[in-house]
C-alpha cells in the first residue's frame, strides 16, 4: 500500500464549478500537507500547505485537513481554465526531509 | 532564466548507452534532489543531496548514479539505459530555512525515451 493514495483523474468540470480533490495517507507522522499544481510540460510548483490539522484559505483555493481520518483536501472555488493541471498533494513529517507525493491528479475547467 | 535549469529537455537514446541529465540552479539552496515522474505513480525520489561532500540514495535508486559538482550543479546518470528508465526527470532545490514544510523547487523536467 502506498503511504499517500490520490485518484489520477481525469477530472473534467465545467468553469465556475467548485472543484474538490482528495488524497488519503497512512503514515500519522505526517505534519505538513501540501498541495503543488502542475502546468503541462513544466515542473510542478507549490500552491499552499497546512501544517497539522485545520484549514487554510488562500484566494479561491482552500485546504483543508482531517488527521483523524487521514485525509486531506483541496478546494478550488469558480474554476477557471487557467487552473486546468495536474494537482499533486505531498506531505512530511516534522524533522524530516522526505517528501511524498500523491501520484496527482489531473484536472480539466472548460470554458 | 529560470532559476532550476536542466538540460537536455528531450532525449531519446537507445538501450545500453550512457546518459547524463544536468541540473543548475541560481537559487542559492544547498539541497538538491532527482526525481523520477511516471504517469499513475507521482514523483519517487531517486537520489538527493544536502551539500556537495553528501549524497544519498532515495527510493529508486537502482541502475542510476549522481554527481554534485558544485553547490549549484546535479548531475544524475543512466550508465547503462534500459526502456523502463523512460520517464519524465526533474531536478528540484530546497532550503533548509524554508521552514518545515521544505518548499521544492523544481526545474521544467528533462524528458527521456528509452527504446
Amino acid at each position: 500500500q502506498k503511504e499517500v493514495e490520490q485518484d489520477p483523474g481525469p477530472l473534467s468540470v465545467p468553469e465556475g464549478a467548485i472543484v474538490s480533490l482528495n488524497c488519503t495517507y497512512s503514515n500519522s507522522a505526517f505534519q505538513y500537507f501540501m498541495w503543488y499544481r502542475q502546468y503541462s510540460r513544466k515542473g510542478p510548483e507549490l500552491l499552499m500547505y497546512t501544517y497539522s490539522s485545520g484549514n487554510k484559505e488562500d484566494g479561491r483555493f482552500t485546504a483543508q485537513v482531517d488527521k483523524s481520518s487521514k485525509y486531506i483536501s483541496l478546494f478550488i472555488r469558480d474554476s477557471q481554465p487557467s487552473d486546468s493541471a495536474t494537482y499533486l498533494c505531498a506531505m512530511k513529517d516534522t524533522g524530516g526531509f522526505k517528501t511524498i507525493f500523491g501520484a496527482g491528479t489531473r484536472l480539466f475547467v472548460k470554458a | 532564466d529560470a532559476d532550476v535549469t536542466q538540460t537536455p529537455r528531450n532525449r531519446i537514446t537507445k538501450t545500453g548507452k550512457r546518459i547524463m541529465l544536468e541540473c543548475s540552479q541560481t537559487k542559492g539552496h544547498d539541497r538538491m534532489y532527482w526525481y523520477r515522474q511516471d504517469p499513475g505513480l507521482g514523483l519517487q525520489l531517486i537520489y538527493y543531496s544536502f551539500d556537495v561532500k553528501d549524497i544519498n540514495k532515495g527510493e529508486i535508486s537502482d541502475g542510476y548514479s549522481v554527481s554534485r559538482q558544485a553547490q549549484a550543479k546535479f548531475s544524475l546518470s543512466l550508465e547503462s539505459a534500459i526502456p523502463n528508465q523512460t520517464a519524465l526527470y526533474f531536478c528540484a532545490t530546497s532550503d533548509w530555512t524554508s521552514g518545515g514544510a521544505g518548499e521544492l523547487f523544481f526545474g521544467e523536467g528533462s524528458r527521456l525515451t528509452v527504446l
